[in-house]
């Protein structure tokens, strides 16, 4: 079963521009976590956010947590065309394995 | 360095016969995950080994599925009787220690390439 829900399904913008991804979750979790996955480089990790933080960054990406709404979002600013891939958040509660949404399918165009 | 390896990359199987898919995790990781990815969906947890013990084996969807870790190092996971429904990329992660049994409520999962398998 998935956890966590992202929001748009699917994104489509030009290089350069700012890319914003949402997901939203049910139960309360220790820390959420964003993954990319392309056919390239499969999935990796990208950035966590414990449940006490609201804010981090790493490099062009910046995640914030808001535990009372039960929802995080991933920016990724100055967007390259090879940001495009599909982009997961996962959650992870009292085992921390991490619960996986469906995902958001980001193209950038050159 | 190595990262997870995982073989064979694609594997084609009738409906009905067994398979074994193999993971090489990163050397001196404790932690080992199993994760099933259907198509346009995220991957979905099916069974998690720290060194040779299975401490976690609630996401595996029937008995046809059975993973084992014997030396603490490589991992299998091997589907009996193969249905169409069990076509997927199957996922392994590996990583140091893992929850607070490691010392940190948290460490970095390092994903394999995947094994892609389509049952006819």
């Amino acid at each position: 079963s998935q956890q966590g829900e992202e929001d748009p399904q699917a994104l489509s913008i030009q290089e350069g521009e700012n890319a914003t991804m949402n997901c939203s979750y049910k139960t309360s979790i220790n820390n959420l976590q964003w993954y990319r996955q392309n056919s390239g480089r499969g999935l990796v990790h990208l950035i966590l956010i414990r449940s006490n933080e609201r804010e981090k960054h790493s490099g062009r990406l910046r995640v914030t947590l808001d535990t009372s709404k039960k929802s995080s979002s991933l920016l990724i600013t100055a967007s390259r065309a090879a940001d495009t891939a599909s982009y997961f958040c996962a959650t992870a509660g009292g085992s921390y394995i991490p619960t996986f949404g469906r995902g958001t399918s980001l193209i950038v165009h050159p | 360095g190595a990262g997870v390896s995982q073989s064979p990359r694609y594997k084609v199987a009738k409906r009905g016969q067994d398979v074994a898919l193999r993971c090489d995790p990163i050397s001196g990781h404790v932690s080992l995950f199993w994760y099933q990815q259907a198509l346009g969906q995220g991957p979905e947890f099916l069974t998690y080994f720290q060194n040779e013990a299975q401490l976690d084996k609630s996401g595996l969807p029937s008995d046809r599925f059975f993973a084992e870790r014997p030396e603490g190092s490589v991992s299998t996971l091997k589907i009996q009787r193969t249905q169409q429904e069990d076509s997927a990329v199957y996922l392994c992660a590996s990583s140091p220690p893992w929850g607070l049994a490691g010392g940190s409520s948290y460490n970095e999962q390092f994903f394999g390439p995947g094994t892609r398998l389509t049952v006819l």
